[in-house]
């Protein structure tokens, strides 16, 4: 099956400082979606992203399809910025059933 | 705004109780989800469902089965829990887009 994978695993950061956060696919896809899992464990989709970018307020992404690869851009980040990010595929062309990366562990520090 | 809810958000249960997790959307969405999550090992599928009393098993589904009697209601069972399923429950729901919108989750503790 299709396999997902992210990096880095986990990020520090201060306050302040931009981050990339990258998502490796290892076949044709027709949708990505960011994830953003806050400390209480809810999870909320930032970007469904099949290709091209994004842009919501300081989170943008970026999916290359043909690379088989998308970026999670963050800047000035804050704390309220800390969690997991998954991204997540199709398991198989057009299935409603998604493939999730491990996640990367983001702390941002005041 | 899409809202899906969980029937606990903790829950401890004993070994071999049968544990009844309850899913609830609010959007008239054909497709249901139970994952659960653990460290280091993401989010995996347990059981999918697509339509009413229709279901498809996921990646993960030993230990468990489902219930999907309403649309907007999805049940996961676990006939007789054990320890190792000691873990974060999360539902979701999805449009035919595929865009998954998750409840909060349910972190049970297995004793």
């Amino acid at each position: 099956g299709i396999q997902v994978e992210q990096s880095p695993p986990d990020l520090i950061l201060q306050e302040g400082a931009n981050s990339t956060l990258r998502c490796n696919f290892s076949d044709s896809v027709n949708n990505l979606q960011w994830f953003h899992q806050n400390p209480w464990g809810q999870l909320i989709n930032l970007f469904y992203i099949p290709s091209g970018t994004k842009q919501n307020g300081r989170l943008s992404a970026t999916t290359v399809a043909t690379e088989r690869y998308s970026l999670l851009y963050i800047s000035s980040s804050q704390t309220t910025d800390s969690g997991v990010y998954f991204c997540a595929v199709p398991s198989q062309g057009g299935s409603e059933k998604l493939v999730f990366g491990k996640g990367m562990k983001l702390t941002v520090n005041p | 705004d899409v809202k899906v809810t969980q029937s606990s958000r903790y829950l401890v249960k004993r070994t071999g109780e049968k544990v009844f997790l309850e899913c609830v959307q609010d959007m008239d969405h054909e497709n249901m989800f139970w994952y659960r999550q653990d460290p280091g090992l993401g989010l995996r599928l347990i059981y999918f469902s697509y339509d009413v009393k229709m279901k498809e098993k996921g990646d993960i589904p030993e230990g468990y089965s489902v219930s999907r009697e309403k649309k907007e209601r999805f049940s996961l069972i676990l006939e007789s829990a054990s320890t190792n399923q000691t873990s974060m429950y999360l539902c979701a729901s999805s449009s035919l887009l595929a865009l998954q919108y998750f409840g909060p989750g349910t972190r049970l503790t297995v004793t």
